[in-house]
């Protein structure tokens, strides 16, 4: 049963574009909400997180939105850059339960930016 | 720096011949995590550690055993590997606890792993 999907496996962008990326989640007890950046022969590096408190997170280029009522997230890139191609994770957490720390990962989307 | 390390970064071996990936972090994290990295479902959690001999199963854990004995290592051991288990594996560790429980966490740079 997977509680995070990504239902995209690829995303195509033209440089100075916008990236949107998507997430799902079925878990209702989910509250805190992560994107991680993945680059081949490396490990998955943290880009931005959002709480459910809030719908909207903002760093640099980057923007998480979140709609809890949907149950979905999106990352937004702009500009898109050709640096940001890479494997881009959804993670998703309860830290105010008794698996805290635990994050529950989507399948991932792979994003190609073109010069 | 700060950073988590594995050992090795890459193994080929022969099904049923135990194994022993190493992790380790110099951040002083209390929480510590073991993941595997398939196509097409995304980074699983095998085991995690909540501190220094308390582990615990996470998602996939058959197969699988940790260890804790010390708050900087956390090895993963395969007594018996299966082809099944031939995949990307990753140890990461936060600062999440008890009082503090939304952490991220930082990631190793991973372990490839073949069984035969």
């Amino acid at each position: 049963d997977q509680q995070v999907k990504q239902n995209s496996p690829s995303l195509s962008v033209q440089e100075g574009r916008i990236s949107i990326l998507n997430c799902d989640y079925t878990n209702s007890m989910f509250d805190y909400f992560l994107w991680y950046k993945k680059y081949p022969a490396e490990g998955p590096t943290f880009l931005i997180s959002i709480s459910s408190i809030k719908d909207k997170n903002e760093d640099g280029r980057f923007t998480v939105f979140l709609n809890k009522s949907a149950k979905h997230l999106s990352l937004h890139i702009v500009p898109s850059q050709p640096g940001d191609s890479a494997v881009y994770f959804c993670a998703a957490s309860n830290p105010g339960g008794t698996s805290y720390g635990k994050l529950t990962f989507g399948q991932g989307t792979i994003l190609t930016v073109h010069p | 720096e700060a950073q988590v390390t594995q050992n090795p970064r890459y193994l080929i071996t022969v099904t049923g011949k135990k194994l022993t990936v190493t992790c380790s972090q110099n951040m002083n994290h209390e929480y510590m995590s073991w993941y595997r990295q398939d196509p097409g479902l995304g980074l699983r959690q095998i085991y995690y550690s909540m501190n220094v001999e308390v582990t615990d199963k996470g998602d996939v854990p058959e197969g699988y055993k940790v260890s804790r004995k010390e708050k900087r290592n956390f090895p993963l051991i395969l007594e018996s590997p299966s082809p099944n288990q031939t995949s990307l594996y990753f140890c990461a560790s936060s600062n999440a606890h008890y009082s503090s429980p939304a952490d991220t966490q930082y990631f190793g740079p991973g372990t490839r792993l073949t069984v035969l």
